[in-house]
């Protein structure tokens, strides 16, 4: 099993739509958690933490759920340039600073 | 928010030779700083974690010998390829850790071995 899981996509959707993406991750200890951008051919950039309690910023909202080791995104009003992959990433602090990453979901915005 | 910066941006060599990546915290100290590759339509891969002053820690796979990395000072760490090989075409990440345990990364290397 993958220590985090995402699915793939990709999410076609039309500009405005809400999308969600999920993440799964199997370290129970893991105490970090972020969700990450990362453009076609440029470096990941961070999007935003998430925190027990969830967090919200403009359209993006995370959310985490510890006891089924779940974590999402969700996007409203998608925009033409939300379309970029979205990388789950989790801290599972055994390792000291060293990040996980999931595989990516690609989101594609349409007009 | 914290800036990292790498260079140079995109090299091409030939196979045989070995080619020099640094990578660089503009605005914090980083103690530690990670090297990761991706190959296209891939997630980034972890390579190795890069501690100042000690000797760089690699993960599984990754050849010591031949990605040879040195995290000199704080704000500074280099990775070299060594007898680079067509195989080795990737692009190189790095990052670094921020006060809140944010990874910040730099805006990679894109490697190309003829």
């Amino acid at each position: 099993r993958k220590e985090v899981e995402q699915d793939p996509g990709p999410f076609n959707v039309p500009e405005g739509a809400t999308v969600a993406f999920n993440c799964t991750y199997s370290n129970s200890a893991s105490q970090s958690f972020f969700w990450y951008r990362q453009d076609c051919r440029k470096e990941p950039k961070l999007l935003m933490s998430v925190y027990s309690s969830g967090n919200e910023d403009g359209r993006f909202t995370a959310q985490l759920n510890r006891a089924s080791q779940y974590i999402s995104l969700l996007i409203r009003d998608s925009k033409l340039s939300d379309s970029a992959t979205y990388l789950c990433v989790v801290n599972p602090m055994e390792y000291g600073n060293k990040l996980v990453f999931g595989a990516g979901t690609i989101l594609r915005v349409k007009s | 928010g914290a800036v990292v910066s790498q260079h140079p941006s995109r090299v091409i060599c030939k196979s045989g030779t070995s080619v020099k990546i640094e990578c660089r915290s503009l605005d914090f100290q980083a103690t530690t700083m990670f090297w990761y590759r991706q190959f296209p339509k891939q997630s980034l891969m972890l390579m190795a974690t890069s501690n100042e002053g000690s000797k760089a820690t690699y993960e599984q796979g990754v050849e010591k010998d031949k990605f040879l990395i040195n995290h000199a000072s704080l704000t500074l760490s280099t990775l070299t390829v060594t007898s680079a090989h067509p195989e080795d075409s990737s692009f190189y990440i790095c990052s670094a850790t921020g006060r809140n345990n944010e990874q910040y990364f730099g805006p990679g290397t894109r490697l190309t071995v003829t």
